[in-house]
């Protein structure tokens, strides 16, 4: 079984920090693990995922995630916000269903983002 | 060109109407989703085809009815609509691989909402 656990529902940063919007997940395979972002009123967009190559990964708009199977997280991190980075973000994972042994996704609760000037 | 398209967009109807919201994918993908999106924002699938075979089909009620009439095209179809019905649901698409995450690709949604 998988579930996903965004540990914040929400995160307030300044324009100009940096960004941590954090993410635990369970399986019981080993997972692909996604960040997508939904901007008010959007559909979502894929910002990265991992797939069991490098544990760091890159995505767009200068985000990236770690993937740390010790401690079962995948954080999505910037170094520096920006105002248009205000939105939902969701941790979603990845892995194989028990009963049609097809891929599937969990998606976590959703960190919502607000960037102050 | 959109890649996941949706229409409507918007849809406001009254309890216990049927309506349809159609899905197009121009991606070429084989496998297409409806999820549901609630007022908290949680994301739940509700169906999965491929290659216009049901593939998942969550515990959703049976007005709910997918139809697939080919790979690039999945409608939902929903029956005496009741106000719980009111949420965004997202179509999205993937072509799906066995060893390696699939990145799915979404529509933009349609905000349905129940009177």
């Amino acid at each position: 079984a998988q579930s996903v656990t965004q540990l914040d529902s929400h995160v307030s940063v300044s324009e100009g920090t940096p960004v941590l919007l954090r993410c635990n997940y369970s399986s019981s395979y080993s997972p692909s693990l996604f960040w997508y972002v939904q901007h008010p009123n959007k559909g979502l967009q894929l910002l990265l995922k991992y797939t069991s190559a490098a544990t760091l990964v890159k995505g767009i708009n200068g985000f990236e995630a770690e993937f740390k199977k010790s401690e079962t997280s995948f954080h999505l991190t910037k170094p520096s916000a920006h105002m248009s980075d205000a939105a939902e973000y969701f941790c979603v994972v990845s892995e194989p269903r028990v009963d049609t042994g097809r891929r599937a996704l969990t998606f976590g609760s959703g960190t919502r983002l607000q960037v102050q000037p | 060109d959109t890649a996941v398209s949706q229409t409507p967009k918007y849809l406001v109807t009254q309890m216990g109407n049927d309506k349809s919201i159609k899905c197009e994918q121009n991606l070429g993908h084989d496998t297409m989703y409806w999820y549901k999106q609630d007022s908290k924002k949680f994301l739940k699938i509700m169906f999965s085809y491929n290659n216009k075979e049901l593939i998942i089909n969550e515990t959703v009620p049976n007005r709910f009815s997918p139809k697939s009439p080919d790979k690039a095209h999945l409608n939902l179809h929903i029956n005496s609509l009741e106000l719980g019905d009111s949420a965004v649901y997202f179509c999205a698409s993937s072509q799906e691989k066995d060893l390696i995450g699939e990145t799915q690709y979404f529509g933009p949604g349609t905000r349905l909402l129940v009177l």
